[in-house]
């Protein structure tokens, strides 16, 4: 059975730094992307970073870049999500989320999604 | 960035009513990468439909999906009250991944 799962959020002050984690099972880890989504409190899904199987590609959304920073252990079936200079509006759910292709062009879905860790910035 | 517009916002139907929800997007999503997503009060997104109109394992046949180029619907053919929740679509087939901000069904 597939499960990922994340942890590390809180509460942390504007300006402050925090590192989020997903432990993987059920798959063959380093064969598929995986992606972090984040949805402010009773607002829409915002995808805000991706990273290939081997960790070689990454890539991120505009209004993360050059903050948050993500990564994967593939020997411990983990991804991570490094947040820096945190601001009031990366408040939200953060969910983990495995990229399925849908064919050999690269391209994937996401096809399942932890039940996510809360982050809150806030003085 | 390809821009997706749900609509409506909310849709109120009873039990056995159907549901059709549209998802209309700024350029044409290539090779309909689309999917579509429920989302219940307090839980985690989960996969309805991918490639515009396959359903993910486990999906009941009530949920179907469809549409190419710019224009994509997803039906409930037939509601029942466990659908009450918020519905997105998100494109995959270029980056940014982005989503659609959502629908919203209610049961009367």
């Amino acid at each position: 059975e597939v499960q990922v799962v994340e942890s590390g959020g809180g509460l942390v002050q504007p300006g402050g730094s925090l590192r989020l984690s997903c432990a993987a099972s059920g798959f063959t880890f380093n064969t598929y992307a995986m992606n972090w989504v984040r949805q402010a409190p009773g607002k829409g899904l915002e995808w805000i970073s991706s990273i290939s199987g081997s960790g070689g590609g990454t890539y991120y959304a505009d209004s993360v870049r050059g903050r948050f920073t993500i990564s994967r252990d593939n020997s411990k079936n983990t991804l991570y999500l490094q947040m820096n200079s945190l601001r009031a509006e990366d408040t939200a759910a953060y969910y983990c989320a495995k990229g399925e292709y849908f064919d050999s062009s690269g391209y994937y879905y996401l096809d399942y999604w932890g039940q996510g860790t809360l982050v809150t910035v806030s003085s | 960035e390809i821009v997706l517009t749900q609509s409506p916002g909310t849709l109120v139907l009873s039990p056995g009513e159907r549901a059709t929800l549209s998802c209309r997007a700024s350029q044409s999503v290539f090779s309909s990468y689309l999917a579509w997503y429920q989302q219940k009060p307090g839980q985690a997104p989960r996969l309805l439909i991918y490639g515009a109109s396959r359903r993910a394992t486990g999906i009941p046949d009530r949920f179907s999906g469809s549409g190419s180029g710019t224009v994509f619907t997803l039906t409930i053919s037939r509601l029942e009250p466990e659908d009450c929740a918020v519905y997105y679509c998100q494109q995959y087939v270029s980056s940014p991944l982005t989503f659609g901000g959502g629908t919203k069904v209610e049961i009367k």
